[in-house]
This record gives C-alpha cells, sequence and structure tokens, in this order.
C-alpha cells in the first residue's frame, strides 16, 4: 500500500513569493501532521487535523503559515511572503486515529524548501 | 521551551557497540514515546514505542529502558551495524494521536 506522499520534493523559491506544499496521506487515516526540521534540529509540530474537529494551529510560527485540509483528506501547506529561515524540510504524517492508545504517525518524506 | 531533551547530539561506535540515546521529558501528562530513525533524504520512521506503564521493552535489536520516576527513557541498540547508523529521534505525546513532542536528534554512526 501507498504511504504518505508530499510534493513537491524540492522547491526553491524568492524571498517575499508564496508557497503552497502538499500532502497526501495514508488512504482511511482521518489524522493528519505538519512538522518543520530545520537544518540539525529536532522536529517542530506545526499543525494537526483530526478528522471534522478544528485543527489544532498551536505550531504555526506566524499567520504567514496557513494549512487547509480538503474532504479530510490531502492538506495544503501554505507559506505565504516566505523568509529565509521558512527553509526547513516540512514533513507530513498521518495516523489511524482510531481507539488505540498507541498509534503510530507514518512520515513522508519531505519537501525541502529554500527560500533564497 | 524544549520538553524532550536527548544526548548526545553525536555518536560513534564499531560495529557490535551498544549505543546508548538519552532522553529527558518535562511533561508528566506525556504518556506515549516513540524512537524515530531517519536516514538521509528520508521521513522519520517509528522503530519502537513505549508506554509508561512498563519500565523496558524489546524489539529485536533495539530495547527502551523507561523510568518514570526520573523522567527520562533511552534507546539502547545491541549488537549494532553499519546499516544502523542513522539519525534517531526520541518524542513524546500524549496519546499516540496526538501532536508529537521531538528530542533534537542522535546523529549515530556505525563503523564497520
Amino acid at each position: 500500500g501507498a504511504g504518505v506522499s508530499q510534493s513537491p520534493s524540492n522547491k526553491v523559491t524568492e524571498k517575499g513569493k508564496d508557497v503552497e506544499l502538499r500532502c497526501d496521506p495514508i488512504s482511511g487515516h482521518t489524522a493528519l501532521y505538519w512538522y518543520r526540521q530545520s537544518l540539525g534540529q529536532g522536529l517542530e509540530f506545526l499543525i494537526y487535523f483530526q478528522g471534522n474537529s478544528a485543527p489544532d494551529k498551536s505550531g504555526l510560527p506566524s499567520d504567514r503559515f496557513s494549512a487547509e485540509r480538503t474532504g479530510g483528506s490531502v492538506s495544503t501547506l501554505t507559506i505565504q511572503r516566505t523568509q529565509q529561515e521558512d527553509s526547513a524540510v516540512y514533513l507530513c504524517a498521518s495516523s489511524f486515529s482510531g481507539t488505540s492508545l498507541q498509534e503510530t504517525q507514518y512520515f513522508g518524506p519531505g519537501t525541502r524548501l529554500l527560500v533564497l | 521551551q524544549q520538553q524532550v531533551k536527548q544526548s548526545p547530539q553525536s555518536l560513534i561506535v564499531q560495529k557490535g557497540g551498544i549505543p546508548i540515546i538519552n532522553c529527558a521529558y518535562e511533561n508528566t501528562a506525556f504518556d506515549y514515546f516513540p524512537w524515530y530513525q531517519q536516514f538521509p533524504g528520508k521521513g522519520p520512521a517509528l522503530l519502537i514505542a513505549i508506554r509508561p506503564d512498563v519500565s523496558e521493552k524489546k524489539e529485536g535489536r533495539f530495547t527502551i529502558s523507561f523510568n518514570k520516576s526520573a523522567k527520562q527513557f533511552s534507546l539502547h541498540i545491541m549488537d549494532s551495524q553499519p546499516g544502523d547508523s542513522a539519525t534517531y529521534f526520541c518524542a513524546a505525546s500524549k496519546g499516540g494521536f496526538q501532536k508529537l513532542v521531538f528530542g533534537t536528534g542522535t546523529r549515530l554512526l556505525v563503523s564497520p
């Protein structure tokens, strides 16, 4: 079965431009997460979608960042007016979100964003 | 505020050695502690996870030791192999389906 897929795999943009990053979760997974991994750093939580509930946006670093999830499946992370400090790998993960308390988050390969 | 502290930052061991990576957490509400393995250019993949009601969990050559009172947990890799060379992240969450708080990672190199 297919895993989490992300596109594009690499994105180079100029400072001030907007970018959109896409995530296709594993089919049937109701939870979807976005994380950011800066060079040499750990993963930083950005946003979490769970079914039809309001998303947990507590990790978004500024109002330039937004995300949506259409039809409970595909998600798009948008960064407006990109800055050089936005350069990082953006990782998407999904999980089943059933009743299990020990639930695995499956990560995609990430989108490597470079802001010049 | 870093809620999960991981050490060391990097580690070099010889083949067959037993690297140990340590993590400490602050939030006592955390009840799920996974370890992820990440190879260059790839996303992290779950290696092994533990809940605080057990003190140790083994899966193959990988063992998690958990000390609830000290709020610490560690990963041991038995009989390490060059193929284990990767970056390892500890993490914690309130329930596995909640957002993960990650440590800063440990880059492991296993020399042949």
